[in-house]
C-alpha cells in the first residue's frame, strides 16, 4: 500500500525549534520529489518547501524562507523538515505529499494525514 | 511568490455543471503546463483531481475536467452530485530554477 505517515508534530513555544519527519512505503522514493504544504486551522493550503528525487533541487515558500529546511534520506525512504524559529503564524496541519515527478513541484499525488504543529507560549 | 486567485465561493444544483477559475501571472500558471487541482473535504487530506492541466489520475470520474488559457487555469465539473461538495484548491509550479510551487486560496463549492 502507498503510504505516507508523518510524525514530529506538537506544542513548542515560540523562537524554539521542532524537526518533522515522514516515513515512505509502497512505491520507489528516490524517483520523486517530495514536498511540505501545510493548512493553518480554518485556512487554506500553502505549499512550504520542495525537494528533488536527489536533492540537488529544493525550494521554500518566502513564509519560512531561511528558517526552514527540507531534507531526505532515501535510503531511508524518508523526508524531514527542520523547523527553527517557529512563531505563532507557523501554526498548521502539516502534510507530507509526493510529486508525480523527479524534479518538479507540478502535482501531489500521495499525501499523508498530516501531523499538527501548534507554536504557544 | 503570491497565492493564485480562486473565487471564494461557488454553487450548483444537482447534475448542473460548475467552473472554478484559477488566475496566476505568467510566472506560474501561464509560464507553466503544471496546473493541478485538490478536492479536500473537512478533516481530510486533500486528493488530486486534475494534474498538468487537463489530466485525470486513475479513479478520478471524467465529469471532472481541466483546462488553461493564458494565465487561467479552470476546473470544471459536470454533472454536480451531491458528494463533490468540497473545498477546491489549484496549484501550479512556479521555478525552474528552484522547486517552487504555489496554491490558490481555495473555493469552497456548495452542491444545493
Amino acid at each position: 500500500e502507498v503510504q505516507l505517515v508523518e510524525s514530529g508534530g506538537g506544542l513548542v513555544q515560540p523562537g524554539r525549534s521542532l524537526r518533522l519527519s515522514c516515513a515512505a512505503s509502497g512505491f520507489t522514493f528516490d524517483d520523486y520529489a517530495m514536498h511540505w504544504v501545510r493548512q493553518a486551522p480554518g485556512k487554506g493550503l500553502e505549499w512550504v518547501s520542495g525537494i528533488s528525487w536527489n536533492s540537488g533541487s529544493i525550494g521554500y515558500a518566502d513564509s519560512v524562507k531561511g528558517r526552514f529546511t527540507i531534507s531526505r534520506d532515501n535510503a531511508k525512504n524518508s523526508l524531514y523538515l527542520q523547523m527553527n524559529s517557529l512563531r505563532a503564524e507557523d501554526t498548521a496541519l502539516y502534510y507530507c505529499a509526493k510529486d508525480m515527478a523527479p524534479a518538479t513541484a507540478g502535482a501531489f499525488d500521495i499525501w499523508g494525514q498530516g501531523t499538527m504543529v501548534t507554536v504557544s507560549s | 511568490q503570491s497565492a493564485l486567485t480562486q473565487p471564494a465561493s461557488v454553487s450548483g444544483s444537482p447534475g448542473q455543471s460548475i467552473t472554478i477559475s484559477c488566475t496566476g501571472t505568467s510566472s506560474d500558471v501561464g509560464g507553466y503546463n503544471y496546473v493541478s487541482w485538490y478536492q479536500q473535504h473537512p478533516g481530510k487530506a486533500p486528493k488530486l483531481m486534475i494534474y498538468e492541466v487537463s489530466n485525470r489520475p486513475s479513479g478520478v470520474p471524467d465529469r471532472f475536467s481541466g483546462s488553461k488559457s493564458g494565465n487561467t487555469a479552470s476546473l470544471t465539473i459536470s454533472g454536480l452530485q451531491a458528494e463533490d461538495e468540497a473545498d477546491y484548491y489549484c496549484s501550479s509550479y512556479t521555478s525552474s530554477s528552484t522547486l517552487e510551487g504555489v496554491f490558490g486560496g481555495g473555493t469552497k463549492l456548495t452542491v444545493l
